[in-house]
């Protein structure tokens, strides 16, 4: 159990274009999802909480007009990339917690590697 | 500040030995700790976890220790097989239960030669 799926896993668009990335659990409840960005051979970090039904919080320094976060239901987050540009250009992961659940881990999906050209 | 770091960048152990990977942590305020395991192009996949309760947890072929004294984490890997070879990331949890966010070390990559 606790599978979270992500779509698409690899995407290429043109700069000034707007990209959906849309993050499921599958098998559970999601009150909240996370949303990380990882660049090559770097840790993963961390850009926004997705709450379900409210406003996403979004850590400093995370353009939240960039990145578009939408938590319409308990197993459904995406997050759409704004006017994209090749700066923009990263491996994308979300991850989400079983509803209910205190200190347990994350469950990730298995990412989206964007490519703005 | 909040980080989670990591001693080596790289480690390389032969075929059937046992593995240390070692995590510094600097927020004393964290009462849960994960290590994770990502292999190229995938998501991090989990490993074990501790609570800031405990100092040792055990799983299959895993062990993580916890030493709060010195802000310090590690994962054990015993005999060791080419399947082990991958990044790992320890992780600490903040933040209210049921919402914590993870913060990510900087990685571990972990080669197993045969």
């Amino acid at each position: 159990g606790a599978v979270v799926s992500q779509h698409p896993s690899r995407v290429i668009c043109k700069s000034g274009t707007s990209v959906k990335i849309e993050c499921r659990s599958l098998d559970f409840q999601a009150t909240t999802m996370f949303w990380y960005r990882q660049f090559p051979k770097k840790s993963l970090m961390l850009m926004a909480t997705s709450n379900e039904g409210s406003k996403a919080t979004y850590e400093q320094g995370v353009e939240k007009d960039k990145f578009l976060i939408n938590h319409a239901s308990l197993t459904l987050s995406t997050l759409t990339v704004t006017s994209a540009h090749p700066e923009d250009s990263s491996f994308y992961i979300c991850s989400a917690r079983k509803t209910g659940i205190g200190n347990s881990p994350l469950h990730f999906g298995n990412g989206t590697r964007l490519t703005v050209t | 500040g909040e980080s989670v770091g990591l001693h080596l960048p790289t480690l390389s152990v032969q075929e059937g030995d046992n593995s240390i990977i070692n995590c510094a942590y600097s927020n004393s305020a964290s009462d849960y700790f994960i290590w994770y395991k990502q292999e190229s192009g995938k998501g991090p996949q989990f490993i074990i976890d501790i609570r800031s309760n405990m100092d040792k947890r055990q799983g299959q072929r895993v062990t993580v220790l916890l030493n709060k004294t010195v802000k310090h984490l590690s994962l054990q890997i015993a005999a060791t097989q080419p399947g082990d070879s991958a990044v790992y990331f320890c992780a600490e949890g903040m933040g209210v239960q049921g919402a914590q966010k993870l913060v990510f070390g900087q990685g571990t990559r972990l080669t197993i030669n045969p």
